[in-house]
C-alpha cells in the first residue's frame, strides 16, 4: 500500500547548525508534498510544500528537496534555533480529486542542543 | 481570522458515553477533515468532507460519525466511546482546487476514555 515514512525518528542538532530531515514515499503517482511542524500540545503547522514538477523550493530558512527518481523528500532548516524544536511530518497528497487527501508519515522529533 | 477552531480542548469520558467534537473554519474552505493522532504516531484520517453536503470515510472510520452542518462546521461524534478512542483529535480544512489544497489544522481536542 501507499506509505510515507521517515528515515530517523529523532534528530539532535547543535544550535546554529543546519538540520536535514529526510522522508521516503512510496506512491510514485503523488504530485504534491508538504512538510508540517508540530510543537508540543499544538496542531500541525504548514511549513513548506513542493509539487512534483519541481526539485527544490525555498522558504524563509527552510528548503525542501524532492528526488522523484528515488522517491525521497528532505527538509533543510538553516541556522537551527531553539524555536525549531518540534516534530516534523512529511506528507503526500494521494491525489483524490474530490478533496486534498493527505497521507502523513510518523514524524521526526528535532531537538536542539545549546 | 481565527482559522480552524475546535471545542472542547479536553474531555474525559467513561466507556459507553457519547460526545460530539465541534470544528469550525472561517477561511471559506470547501473541504474539511477529522484526524486522530496517537502517541508517537502521525495523523490518521477518520472522515472527510470534500464539500458541503458530502462526507466520506477515511482510513479509520469505525466508531465515528460525522456531520457537515454547513460550509463552516464539521462535527465528529462518538456514539459509544471506547478506551481505544483515547487520542488527540485534529480538524483541518482546505480549499477545493489543487492550487489551494494545503490543509490547515486546529489546535486539537484531547480525549481520554476510561
Amino acid at each position: 500500500g501507499e506509505s510515507v515514512g521517515l528515515h530517523l525518528p529523532t534528530l539532535s542538532v547543535q544550535e546554529g547548525d543546519n538540520s536535514i530531515i529526510n522522508c521516503a514515499y512510496s506512491n510514485s503517482a503523488s504530485d504534491y508534498f508538504i512538510w508540517y511542524k508540530q510543537e508540543s500540545g499544538k496542531g500541525p503547522q504548514f511549513i513548506i510544500d513542493i509539487r512534483s514538477n519541481m526539485d527544490k523550493r525555498q522558504g524563509q530558512r527552510v528548503t525542501v528537496l524532492l528526488n522523484k527518481t528515488v522517491k525521497h523528500l528532505s527538509l533543510q532548516i538553516a541556522a537551527t534555533q531553539p524555536g525549531d524544536s518540534a516534530v516534523y511530518f512529511c506528507a503526500e497528497n494521494s491525489g483524490y480529486s474530490s478533496a486534498s487527501k493527505i497521507i502523513f508519515g510518523s514524524g521526526t522529533r528535532l531537538s536542539i542542543r545549546p | 481570522n481565527a482559522g480552524v477552531t475546535q471545542t472542547p480542548k479536553f474531555q474525559v469520558l467513561k466507556t459507553g458515553q457519547s460526545m460530539t467534537l465541534q470544528c469550525a473554519q472561517d477561511m471559506n474552505h470547501n473541504s474539511m477533515y477529522w484526524y486522530r493522532q496517537d502517541p508517537g504516531m502521525g495523523l490518521r484520517l477518520i472522515y472527510y468532507s470534500a464539500s458541503e453536503g458530502t462526507t466520506d470515510k477515511g482510513e479509520v472510520p469505525n466508531g465515528y460519525n460525522v456531520s457537515r452542518l454547513n460550509k463552516r462546521e464539521f462535527s465528529l461524534r462518538l456514539e459509544s466511546a471506547a478506551p481505544s478512542q483515547t487520542s488527540v483529535y485534529f480538524c483541518a480544512s482546505s480549499g477545493r482546487d489543487r492550487a489551494d489544497e494545503t490543509q490547515y489544522f486546529g489546535p486539537g481536542t484531547r480525549l481520554l476514555v476510561l
